[in-house]
């Protein structure tokens, strides 16, 4: 298993402004993976980190609005741009430890509102 | 990746048996069912990943018929702890990726 964890673990930024959320594990792992969860909602893929390259980004995500770091296999940051109210949400970091990416490890969240 | 549907809530008592079914009518040869379990204010946590027939761990069980194309969660005992939500998903790893679908919001009544 992996352990994850996240900081900032809430913030309340200004519009406009941009944030970046750190994600640390405690071991060298394949993948990661960025999350954006509303109240109430399930979980979006933003993006997969990769490891000396660029990030993929899913439909509707963009670099510009969420530039992607991945600079070695326990870390990782996901920056929110130019944010608006509309950022405001729960940002989740996930690792792939193993072979079936299926089983993944999820860190505590970051809790961002934009005002 | 197939998709998956399962009920959006569900309610039960303290230490009664819970069974969640969800629906993958779509799933592929390679595909495995896997479950999650989310707590309020925390991310989604593994609970079980099986292939076919029946897996069972400390937390729970997963019952798979020979067409697999539903699974069945099953959760022993459940007490106000086991409030959550619960999603199925359904993949082969090969896309490296998992994507979430609505889940089961289980909520234990005392």
């Amino acid at each position: 298993s992996a352990v994850i964890s996240q900081k900032p673990s809430r913030d309340i930024c200004q519009r406009g402004t941009s944030l970046t959320i750190q994600c640390q594990v405690d071991s060298q792992v394949t993948m990661m993976f960025w999350y954006r969860q509303q109240p109430g909602q399930s979980l979006t893929l933003i993006a997969t980190a990769n490891q000396g390259s660029e990030a993929t980004y899913e439909s509707g995500f963009v670099i510009d609005k969420f530039p992607i770091s991945r600079p070695n296999l326990t870390f990782s940051t996901l920056t929110v741009s130019n944010m608006s109210p509309e950022d405001s949400s729960i940002y989740l970091c996930s690792a792939g430890t193993g072979s079936d990416t299926d089983t993944q490890y999820f860190g505590p969240g970051t809790r961002l509102t934009v005002l | 990746l197939a998709k998956t549907t399962q009920p959006i809530s569900m309610d039960s008592y303290e230490g009664q048996e819970v069974n969640i079914t969800c629906s993958h009518n779509n799933i592929a040869t390679n595909d495995y069912i896997t479950w999650y379990q989310q707590f309020p204010s925390q991310g989604p946590r593994f609970i079980i990943q099986g292939y076919k027939t029946k897996v069972t761990n400390e937390v729970a069980s997963l019952f798979i018929p020979a067409d697999r194309k539903s699974s069945t969660l099953s959760l022993p005992r459940v007490s106000l702890s086991d409030t959550a939500v619960y999603y199925c998903l359904v993949g082969d790893g090969r896309d490296d990726k998992i994507i979430f679908g609505k889940g089961t919001r289980l909520h234990i009544l005392p």
